[in-house]
Parts: structure tokens; C-alpha cells; sequence
């Protein structure tokens, strides 16, 4: 099975501030035929299904604010929101649906 | 907007069984891939099962490999989730997704619906 690891677990960020959080899979999951990396990013705020954010890592889901962006490198991905807002308040998980689907341990974001 | 209706959680002792049905509204059923993702406090998020728009390609975590069986009626936009041989590590709030539409392979989980609680005790 392919393992996400999420780091940092928590973090806190001042309002208006940059929060970034890294993702690393256990494996490759590029797929050679489309070059693109099958790796997602969600938001779960409290009482709420997860909503996704971003695909093929670096491509924003319709209707996601641009201050949310994804980035790669091999098989380490990075979410990073740009300017946090109140509302961005959340856990925030990496998906990989290369192989099965696999999620990362999530990472608590929390205004400072 | 796609919806999406979870039912058929409640509480099963150990080694019973529960169907659960997922009711999706508002797309063209037939053409969106399925999953059931499952959520605990203590593990997270796990992907359970998915199923192909067609219903001809299943696939399932190995920990439910076995026990549990997805399947689907796109005559009544339904998916069901049958879960046999339940155990308490099965214990879990279960969410059907549908899949992104994308121009190669399956996509990720876009829409969900709200959950249904299944407790194994």
C-alpha cells in the first residue's frame, strides 16, 4: 500500500499570514501515460464531509479560492494557503488515487 | 449540485451484517465512479470500496476484502454498501463519494455526501 505522510500534524498561523503543509507518498504516484501526479488535497472543517481543494496536485478544484495552491516535487507535494482566512480553519488532507486511495494522517490548521 | 444520501447505519453486534444505500440526486448517475470512504477519530480517513460508473470494476481495501460488497442501481441512482462479518475496527462514520470526471483514469472523490454512522458493538 502506498503511505501519505503529512507534515506538520498542527500548526497555527496568524490571519492574512501563509500556511504551508507537505504531503510525501511512499511511492511514485505519476502516471507515466498522462505525466500527471494522482494526488489530491481536502479541506474537512468541523462537522463536514471533506471537500476537495485540489487534483492532479497542482490543479485547483472549481470554485476554490487562488489563495490555495498545490505544488510537486517527485513524491513530495506541498498545499500552501497564501493568505489564511478565518474561514480556512480546518484539517487538511493529502489523498493519493494512483493505487486504491490512501490518505495522510491529516494536519490541524488553526489561527495563532 | 450533486447530492448524495447516506442510509442504513445503526448499531450490529460483532460478526452481524448492515447494508448501507447512498442515494445520489442532481447528475447523471450512471456515468460518475463511486466510493465509500470511511472516517474514525483515531485513523482518519480510509477509502473502503469503489465502483466504475457501469458497475463492471469493484475494488476494495484490503480490510474490508472479502466482507463487505459494493454494487449499484443506476436505474435508481443508488449504491449500496453491503458489510458483512462486521468487527469493531469497522466501527466508522461511511460517506459515499462520486468521482471526478477527468480526462484520464479515475479521478479523485469530489462530491460527498453527509455520512452514516455505523457502530460494531
Amino acid at each position: 500500500d502506498i503511505v501519505m505522510t503529512q507534515s506538520p500534524d498542527s500548526l497555527a498561523v496568524s490571519l492574512g499570514e501563509r500556511a504551508t503543509i507537505n504531503c510525501k507518498s511512499s511511492q511514485s504516484v505519476l502516471y507515466s501515460f498522462n505525466n500527471k501526479n494522482f494526488l489530491a488535497w481536502y479541506q474537512q472543517k468541523s462537522g463536514q464531509p471533506p471537500k476537495l481543494l485540489i487534483y492532479w496536485a497542482s490543479i485547483r478544484e472549481s470554485g476554490v479560492p487562488d489563495r490555495f495552491s498545490g505544488s510537486e516535487s517527485g513524491t513530495d507535494f506541498t498545499l500552501t494557503i497564501s493568505s489564511l482566512q478565518a474561514e480556512d480553519v480546518a484539517v487538511y488532507y493529502c489523498q493519493q488515487y494512483y493505487s486504491g486511495r490512501t490518505f495522510g494522517q491529516g494536519t490541524k490548521v488553526e489561527i495563532k | 449540485e450533486v447530492r448524495l444520501q447516506e442510509s442504513g447505519g445503526g448499531l450490529v453486534q460483532p460478526g452481524g451484517s448492515l447494508r448501507l444505500s447512498c442515494a445520489a440526486s442532481r447528475f447523471t448517475f450512471s456515468t460518475y465512479d463511486m466510493s465509500w470512504v470511511r472516517q474514525t477519530p483515531g485513523k482518519g480517513l480510509e477509502w473502503v470500496s469503489f465502483i466504475s460508473g457501469s458497475g463492471g470494476n469493484t475494488y476494495y481495501a484490503d480490510s474490508v476484502k472479502g466482507r463487505f460488497t459494493i454494487s449499484r442501481d443506476n436505474s435508481k441512482n443508488t449504491v449500496f454498501l453491503q458489510m458483512n462479518s462486521l468487527r469493531a475496527e469497522d466501527t466508522a462514520l461511511y460517506y459515499c463519494a462520486a468521482l471526478k470526471i477527468t480526462s484520464g483514469g479515475y479521478g479523485p472523490e469530489s462530491d460527498w455526501g453527509q455520512g452514516t454512522l455505523v457502530t460494531v458493538s
